[in-house]
């Protein structure tokens, strides 16, 4: 079965510190994956996807198929990156994304 | 350019009842997406419209819900009869094409009593 996976529901962390917010997948072929975030108030909005391998807010994000993962790093958080992520898989030809269930970051000062 | 636009943005019924949603897609966008974002849980597809056609409903549960896309423009979502399990936010979103960038927009959240 096709399913994105997110064990943590918050991180909270301080300011200046490295986050990595964990996301695993299951999909048999070669999956496309995405984050997504949503900031306070603010609509779903994408932040990266892999195949483009760019860094967007400071954000990176590997695609590991041998242990099925593309966890989502900052070397240092900043307040302004608290939010909601969804990690997501694109399914089939017709762009369908599997959304994982989310994690909250909180950076603190 | 003007986004993904949605109404209401909350709605409050009694189980049973009936609900619309409405959705206006980013102008020129041919896919038109509604998802159902359960409290705790991420958004899941309900239907994908290519242009007025449906190309995806496999996780819509036909026998209360509804929507069309009449003239390929803006869409409706409909509930008939309401369950309790149907409170969520209702995401509606808009793609150029099946393979570019989903554009959501602010949700619609339902409550049902």
């Amino acid at each position: 079965a096709q399913r994105v996976t997110q064990p943590e529901k918050l991180l909270s962390v301080f300011k200046g510190a490295p986050v990595e917010l964990k996301c695993n997948y299951s999909y048999s072929g070669s999956p496309e994956l995405f984050w997504y975030v949503q900031y306070s108030r603010q609509r779903l909005q994408l932040l990266l996807r892999h195949i483009s391998r760019e860094s967007i807010k400071g954000f990176t994000a590997d695609l590991n198929k041998g242990e099925t993962s593309f966890h989502l790093k900052k070397p240092f958080a900043q307040e302004e990156d608290s939010a909601m992520y969804y990690c997501a898989l694109r399914s089939g030809g017709y762009n369908k994304l599997i959304f994982g269930a989310g994690t909250r970051l909180a950076v603190h000062p | 350019e003007a986004g993904v636009a949605q109404s209401p943005r909350y709605k409050i019924i009694e189980k049973r009842q009936s609900v619309a949603f409405w959705c206006n897609p980013i102008s020129g966008h041919a896919t038109l997406y509604w998802y159902q974002q359960i409290l705790g849980q991420g958004p899941k597809l309900l239907i994908q419209f290519q242009n007025n056609g449906v190309v995806d409903d496999s996780q819509l549960p036909k026998d209360r819900f509804s929507a069309e896309r009449l003239k390929g423009v803006d869409s409706t979502l409909k509930i008939q009869p309401a369950k309790l399990e149907d409170s969520a936010v209702y995401l509606c979103a808009s793609s150029f094409s099946g393979n570019n960038e989903q554009f959501f927009g602010p949700g619609t959240r339902l409550t049902v009593l």
